[in-house]
């Protein structure tokens, strides 16, 4: 079983659908977990950042972390052909080791 | 600025070598190398905390890497194979800042073709 499962996908949702992104992973000692935004042909920037369990907010963005089952998730609200792009989870283990792991990546199409 | 790399696009045949190069404005001490590979997702190749610590990440065989100041970390194929087509990420972080001090940032990455 890999680390982090993420289904890659291809989504493709009308303008102004809620998204939702997820990942499940197997290592119990993570507890950093982000989502990062890959336009195409561009490096990875990231879009979410969350400590531990819990639910954290920007704009129309959500992302949440259940930490029990494993599971994170990333939803897009109102979603905007301008959120096209391909979505990674990563996630690490706590200290000083800034080694990340990431999931493949779903690619999310929003057609107006 | 932020994270440069070059070249972008760069096409070997199986055996050459190459460097690819990474540099970086931001004062950032960490930086690492990722390889994308379409349906196996990011994967670590090197990371470096400073110039005289240099780690290997999941993937390192057939790589080497050199940092050669805090700004400047390159990745090298001595014999490239066609399984290291790929695209190769340069990305840095600051472990000075705080809470989100893990967060990578990411050129714009090289496209490497080994025929």
């Amino acid at each position: 079983q890999k680390e982090v499962e993420q289904d890659p996908g291809p989504l493709s949702v009308p303008e102004g659908a809620i998204v939702s992104l997820n990942c499940t992973y197997s290592n119990s000692a993570f507890q950093y977990f982000m989502w990062y935004r890959q336009y195409s042909r561009k490096g990875p920037e990231l879009l979410m950042y969350t400590y531990s369990s819990g639910n954290k907010e920007d704009g129309r963005f959500t992302a949440q972390v259940d930490k029990s089952s494993k599971y994170i998730s990333l939803f897009i609200r109102d979603s905007q052909p301008s959120d096209s792009a391909t979505y990674l989870c990563a996630m690490r283990s706590g200290g000083s080791n800034y080694k990340l792991t990431f999931g493949k990546g779903t690619l999310l199409t929003v057609n107006p | 600025a932020g994270v440069t790399q070059t070249p972008k696009f760069q096409v070997l045949k199986t055996g050459q070598s190459m460097t690819l190069q990474c540099a970086q404005d931001m004062n950032h001490e960490y930086m690492s190398w990722y390889r994308q590979d379409p349906g196996l997702g990011l994967r670590l190749i090197y990371y470096s905390f400073d110039v005289k610590d240099i780690n290997k990440g999941e993937i390192s065989d057939g790589y080497s890497v050199s940092r050669q100041a805090q700004a400047k970390f390159s990745l090298s194929l001595e014999s490239a194979i066609p399984n290291q087509t790929a695209l190769y990420f340069c990305a840095t972080s600051d472990p000075t800042s705080g809470v989100f001090a893990d967060t990578q940032y990411f050129g714009p990455g090289t496209r490497l073709t080994v025929l």
